[in-house]
């Protein structure tokens, strides 16, 4: 079935890098993304969004790529700072009998070494 | 503040019991969902709901349950039939199809 999948589980980075965390899509009718921070324990917690009418959207610190011919998503965080340490997670909301469901891809654990 | 609080943060069930999750917002949001989430896993989607009095299976519904009689509260039981039910259990709200969804604080259920 079409799913949100992710490259790599987990990404290890120095404190002060530059940390990307890449995101396959499959469902070519998706029209929004997400990209979301999961600390221990907590709940995830909505870190930027872009459309797909849309390549590059920049927040703070953090820039969304998105690649429709091959379906890609990235999220980069520039400087990245041990409380970046988490896990990320990629998702869109696929349209189904007239609702969006949030979906959601495996997860990236960063881990940032000071 | 507007959020999603869910309660209680730990829960503990004997085996062949019942539990209920509560879940309540006042977001205004119409859409509310339940996901589990396994230990070093994404979210899995157990139950949603668009609207009041409506709800619709997810793609592990089989062993919960769950209701939608506010626009603030969509309880999530989990049934004895749910055969492996420890796991992380994360409600869910968002305001549209172009929108982020906003998460509780999540319940970490485990049988004794």
């Amino acid at each position: 079935g079409e799913s949100v999948g992710l490259h790599l589980p987990t990404l290890s980075v120095q404190e002060g890098d530059n940390s990307i965390i890449n995101c396959a899509y499959s469902n070519s009718a998706s029209d929004y993304f997400i990209w979301y921070k999961q600390e221990s324990g907590k709940g995830p917690q909505f870190i930027i969004d872009i459309r797909s009418n849309m390549d590059k959207r920049q927040g703070q610190r953090v820039t969304v790529l998105l690649n429709k011919t091959v379906k890609h998503l990235s999220l980069q965080i520039a400087a990245t700072q041990p409380g970046d340490s988490a896990v990320y997670f990629c998702a869109e909301n696929i349209g189904s009998g007239g609702s969006y469901i949030p979906t959601f891809g495996r997860g990236t654990s960063l881990i940032v070494h000071p | 503040d507007g959020g999603i609080t869910q309660s209680p943060k730990y829960l503990f069930r004997k085996e062949g019991q019942n539990v209920t999750l509560s879940c309540e917002q006042n977001l205004n949001h119409d859409a509310m969902y339940w996901y589990r989430q396994d230990p070093g896993q994404g979210l899995r989607l157990i139950y949603y709901s668009q609207i009041v009095n409506d709800f619709q299976k997810g793609d592990i519904a089989e062993g919960y349950s769950v209701s939608r009689e506010k626009k603030e509260s969509f309880p999530l039981t989990v049934t004895s039939a749910q055969k492996n039910p420890t796991a992380f259990y994360l409600c869910a709200s968002n305001g549209g199809s172009m929108t982020e969804a906003f998460f509780g604080q999540g319940t970490r259920l485990t049988v004794v």
